[in-house]
C-alpha cells in the first residue's frame, strides 16, 4: 500500500500567521491519465471530514482562498494563510491514485 | 443541496453482523460512485470500499482488512447505499461515513454512524 506521511503531526499556530503541512507519498501519485489524485481534508472537532482541495491544487467550492495546495510526484503541501480560529482541527492528505486509497496520519492544527 | 444520512450503527458482539445505510439526496444518486470511509475512535481515516454506478458496471472494491466480510450495495430506487458487515471484529469499531465521488474523490460526507463491537 502507498504510505502517506504527514509532517508535522501537531502544528500550533498564531492567529493571523501562516501554516504549512507537508505530505509525502511512498510512490509517485501521477496516474496513467496524467492526473495526480491527491486530496486534502479538514476535520473540525466533532465534525465529519470536509474536502478542501482535490487533484493537488483545486480548491472546493466555499473553501476560503486562504487554503492552497501545491506539489507534484511524491511531495505535497497544504498552506493556510492568515490562520483563523475556525481553522482548528485535523488535516488529512489522501491519495486516490493507487489501490487501496490511503490517508495520511493527520496533522492537528491548534491556536497558540 | 447534497445530503448524506447514515444509519444502522450500534453495539454488536464480536462475530455479529450489521447493515449500515446511507440515504442520499440533492444529486442524481444512480449516476454516482460512492464509498464508505471509517474512523476508529481517536484515530485517522481509513477507506473501506467503493461501488460504481450501475451504468459503469456496479462493481465494488474493498480494502484488504474487510474483503470477504464487507459487502457494499446500492438501491437506486431508494437513493440508498448500504454496507453489510459480517463476522465483526473489535477492530471494526469506528464511525462509518458514506461519501460521494461527484467531482473527484470524497467531495461530500455524511455525519457518520458509530459501530461498536464489544462483548
Amino acid at each position: 500500500d502507498v504510505v502517506m506521511t504527514q509532517s508535522p503531526l501537531s502544528l500550533p499556530v498564531t492567529l493571523g500567521q501562516s501554516a504549512s503541512i507537508s505530505c509525502r507519498s511512498s510512490q509517485s501519485l501521477v496516474y496513467s491519465d496524467g492526473n495526480t489524485y491527491l486530496q486534502w481534508f479538514q476535520q473540525r472537532p466533532g465534525q465529519s471530514p470536509r474536502r478542501l482541495i482535490y487533484k493537488v491544487s483545486n480548491r472546493d467550492s466555499g473553501v476560503p482562498d486562504r487554503f492552497s495546495g501545491s506539489g507534484s510526484g511524491t511531495d505535497f503541501t497544504l498552506k493556510i494563510s492568515r490562520v483563523e480560529a475556525e481553522d482548528v482541527g485535523v488535516y488529512y492528505c489522501m491519495q486516490g491514485t493507487h489501490w487501496p486509497w490511503t490517508f495520511g496520519q493527520g496533522t492537528k492544527v491548534e491556536i497558540k | 443541496e447534497v445530503q448524506l444520512v447514515e444509519s444502522g450503527g450500534g453495539l454488536v458482539k464480536p462475530g455479529g453482523s450489521l447493515r449500515l445505510s446511507c440515504e442520499a439526496s440533492g444529486f442524481t444518486f444512480r449516476n454516482a460512485w460512492m464509498s464508505w470511509v471509517r474512523q476508529a475512535p481517536g484515530k485517522g481515516l481509513e477507506w473501506v470500499g467503493r461501488i460504481r454506478s450501475k451504468t459503469d458496471g456496479g462493481t465494488t472494491e474493498y480494502t484488504a482488512p474487510v474483503k470477504g466480510r464487507f459487502t457494499i450495495s446500492r438501491d437506486d430506487s431508494k437513493n440508498t447505499l448500504y454496507v453489510q458487515i459480517n463476522s465483526l471484529k473489535t477492530e471494526d469499531t469506528a464511525v462509518y461515513y458514506c461519501t460521494t465521488e461527484l467531482v473527484d474523490l470524497f467531495d461530500y460526507w455524511g455525519q457518520g454512524t458509530l459501530v461498536t463491537v464489544s462483548s
